[in-house]
């Protein structure tokens, strides 16, 4: 069965950065591609960014360019997800999405089938 | 950058139906999705490509969309149907952008 097996919880400092990661099982890695959702305390889901797993393509929400960096390692099924310059606002819940369709069919009509269990990202002086 | 509209709190009683909406100018292009978010959980999908409902959730959940609205219905809502409700679309970029609605606190009692 599909499995995202995210990382664990985080305390950072304003300023630092973080790096999350999300181990993929259970399907064919490079296939379908993984994106990163966040959600702070108490609002909504906000779409981060996505990632082909296959050739390695990102394409970031506008908010987060140049502060965001999405990586994969094949040899391991796991993808990373890098924020830097951390404010307090990005006190959140981050979860890798998997998305049903694959990376060789060129469509954006896809939805989430599978989440990672989240990681909590704490950032506080 | 575009963005999608939901009502912030939808209330209904046991038995009625409740009707969450989501406009959004991409939205006569781009599919809209419904996700369902109950407290401390994971969303679970609802509705994709507009009207089509994945297997396991019940036929009380269809869903609709004209011009620049999207609308999830839930008829004869129950308790347990209580939760977060979020549409989520994709950008004309190209580049596969995602944006979420909102959110809409669906409350039944």
């Amino acid at each position: 069965q599909v499995q995202l097996v995210q990382s664990g919880a985080e305390v950072k400092k304003p300023g630092a950065s973080v790096k999350l990661s999300c181990k993929a099982s259970g399907y064919t890695f490079t296939s379908y591609y993984i994106h990163w959702v966040r959600q702070a305390p108490g609002q909504g889901l906000e779409w981060m960014g996505i990632i082909n797993p296959g050739g390695g393509s990102t394409s970031y929400a506008q908010k987060f360019q140049g502060r965001v960096t999405m990586t994969r390692d094949t040899s391991t099924s796991t993808v990373y997800m890098d924020l830097s310059s951390l404010r307090s606002e990005d006190t959140a819940l981050y979860y890798c999405a998997k998305s049903n369709h694959l990376t060789v069919v060129p469509t954006d009509a896809y939805y989430f089938d599978s989440w990672g269990q989240g990681t909590l990202v704490t950032v506080s002086s | 950058s575009y963005e999608l509209t939901q009502p912030p709190s939808v209330s209904v009683s046991p038995g009625q139906t409740a009707r969450i909406t989501c406009s959004g100018d991409t939205l006569p292009k781009k599919y809209a999705y419904w996700y369902q978010q109950k407290s401390g959980l994971a969303p679970v999908l609802v509705i994709y490509e507009d009207s089509k409902r994945p297997s396991g959730i019940p036929e009380r959940f269809s869903g609709s969309s004209s011009g620049t609205m999207a609308t999830l219905t839930i008829s004869g809502a129950q308790v347990e149907d209580e939760a977060d409700y979020y549409c989520y679309s994709t950008d004309s970029s190209g580049n596969h952008r995602g944006l979420f609605g909102g959110g809409t606190k669906l409350t039944v009692l």
